[in-house]
């Protein structure tokens, strides 16, 4: 079955630092790929996703995020955070076409911002 | 685009008793997913409906069941409540399954006593 860690519990940035949060998925095929956002009593909105193809996806908000097949890897990234980007953030896998599956998502990563 | 919406937005039941929750698609949308979101961890996959066929389930016992109904809004049933039952449960609606990416409801808060 596949899995999805999220290394970082907790990430402290200052306001216009960069930023790259850590996935790791395990899995034997390319799976999809999703980073989702959770703003406290919100449900989760999509960022980006990841199918095939560039290896580098722009989302919404200013985020991007890089798929490495040899690391297992799809790290989200963000040049210069904002204060409203505190939330949490979590990966998610995806192996099947349509998704009957679901998705397995990753415990998440919270991101404070430091002014 | 009306989003997700999703009834009631707190509930608090007893051990044993029988919950119904309630989601309301997006416009458009043809499948509903429904997860649970312990404290501090990511959602889990309950089951999805398509078509108003449930044809994916998580590893959720029976007491977890599901309808979706000709507009695509859905209930989430749980019976026989338990304490671990006791979670944030988000419906996640979508075209054709969640390739193009879910659009989450704002979730239910449920704490089971």
């Amino acid at each position: 079955a596949q899995s999805v860690t999220q290394p970082d519990i907790h990430i402290t940035v200052s306001e216009g630092a960069s930023l790259e949060l850590r996935c790791n998925y395990s899995y034997g095929a390319t799976p999809y790929l999703f980073w989702y956002v959770q703003s406290p009593g919100q449900g989760l909105q999509l960022l980006l996703k990841y199918f095939s193809g560039d290896t580098l996806v722009q989302g919404i908000k200013g985020f991007e995020a890089e798929f490495k097949r040899s690391q297992s890897s799809f790290n989200l990234r963000k040049p210069s955070v904002h204060w409203s980007d505190a939330a949490e953030y979590f990966c998610a896998v995806g192996v099947s076409g349509g998704g009957a599956d679901g998705l397995t998502f990753g415990k998440g990563t919270h991101l404070i911002i430091q002014p | 685009e009306t989003g997700v919406t999703q009834s009631p937005t707190h509930l608090i039941k007893t051990r044993g008793q029988q919950v119904t929750l309630r989601c309301s698609s997006q416009s458009g949308h043809n499948t509903v997913s429904w997860y649970q979101q312990a404290l501090g961890q990511g959602p889990q996959f309950i089951f999805q409906y398509y078509r108003e066929e449930e044809n994916g389930r998580g590893n959720f016992p029976p007491r977890f069941s599901g309808l979706q109904f000709p507009n695509y809004s859905s209930e989430l049933n749980v019976n026989a409540l338990e304490l671990d039952d006791s979670a944030l449960y988000l419906c996640a609606s979508s075209f054709e399954g969640w390739t193009p990416g879910y659009t989450f409801g704002s979730g239910t808060r449920l704490t089971v006593v």
